[in-house]
């Protein structure tokens, strides 16, 4: 089955600086990447996505990259505020057969960001 | 995007009894899932909620332990049975048409 692998586990940046977070998923059938924020005690909430067949995306502070011939993408936040601080999940899914709806998301380790004033 | 809700949001429980998970969505979803997620840790995917047919299992969780119903498009349970203190852990829903998935608040369960 899947697998997502995700690293760091853990990043420290001071306010302004650039983050960046990797990941890497096993099945080159996964097309769906979907990148969560979690704050503490909070539901994960959905920041970003991308799907297989583009391979940026970019919505203000936050881009994602992905690149399928390696099977990995990353998630890329600039100009951190300390409000950025949480824990980032990545995810891979595939699509359901016979359907265009995306599956069962498989997550990555997380990785807490620390965004420092 | 979908507006999740889960009952109740937390709850503390002997060990040997059952609890019944909630799970509603403001909308028809096609898609519905459950996840487990132990403190400071990431989620894990118990099953996949089939509308009109049994649920999906992932490796390591079976029916007898994770029972879940899913009657109609709107709405899922999940029953953690028989509960030990190895259960004890936030049980997360989420639900998606299409590509998104988004997840409800969350089940904070402790098992004494």
């Amino acid at each position: 089955g899947e697998n997502v692998e995700q690293h760091p586990s853990t990043l420290s940046v001071q306010e302004g600086d650039s983050a960046v977070i990797k990941c890497t998923y096993s099945d080159s059938a996964s097309n769906y990447f979907p990148w969560y924020k979690q704050e503490l005690g909070k539901r994960p909430q959905l920041i970003i996505d991308i799907r297989s067949n583009v391979g940026e995306k970019k919505d203000q502070r936050i881009a994602v990259t992905l690149n399928k011939t390696a099977k990995h993408f990353s998630l890329h936040i600039t100009e951190t505020q300390p409000e950025d601080s949480a824990v980032y999940f990545c995810a891979a899914a595939k699509p359901i057969h016979g359907s265009s709806n995306t599956g069962k998301l498989i997550f990555g380790q997380g990785t807490t960001l620390q965004v420092k004033p | 995007s979908a507006v999740i809700s889960q009952k109740p949001s937390r709850d503390i429980c002997q060990r040997g009894t059952s609890l019944t998970i909630q799970c509603q969505v403001d909308s028809q979803v096609t898609m519905m899932f459950w996840y487990r997620q132990q403190p400071g840790q990431s989620l894990t995917l118990i099953a996949t909620a089939n509308q009109g047919s049994e649920a999906t299992y992932e490796s390591g969780f079976v029916i007898d332990k994770f029972p879940i119903s899913r009657p109609n498009l709107t709405f899922s349970t999940l029953t953690v049975s028989n509960m030990s203190p190895e259960d004890s852990s936030i049980y997360l829903c989420s639900a998606g048409t299409g590509n998104e998935q988004f997840f409800g608040p969350g089940t904070r369960l402790t098992v004494l």
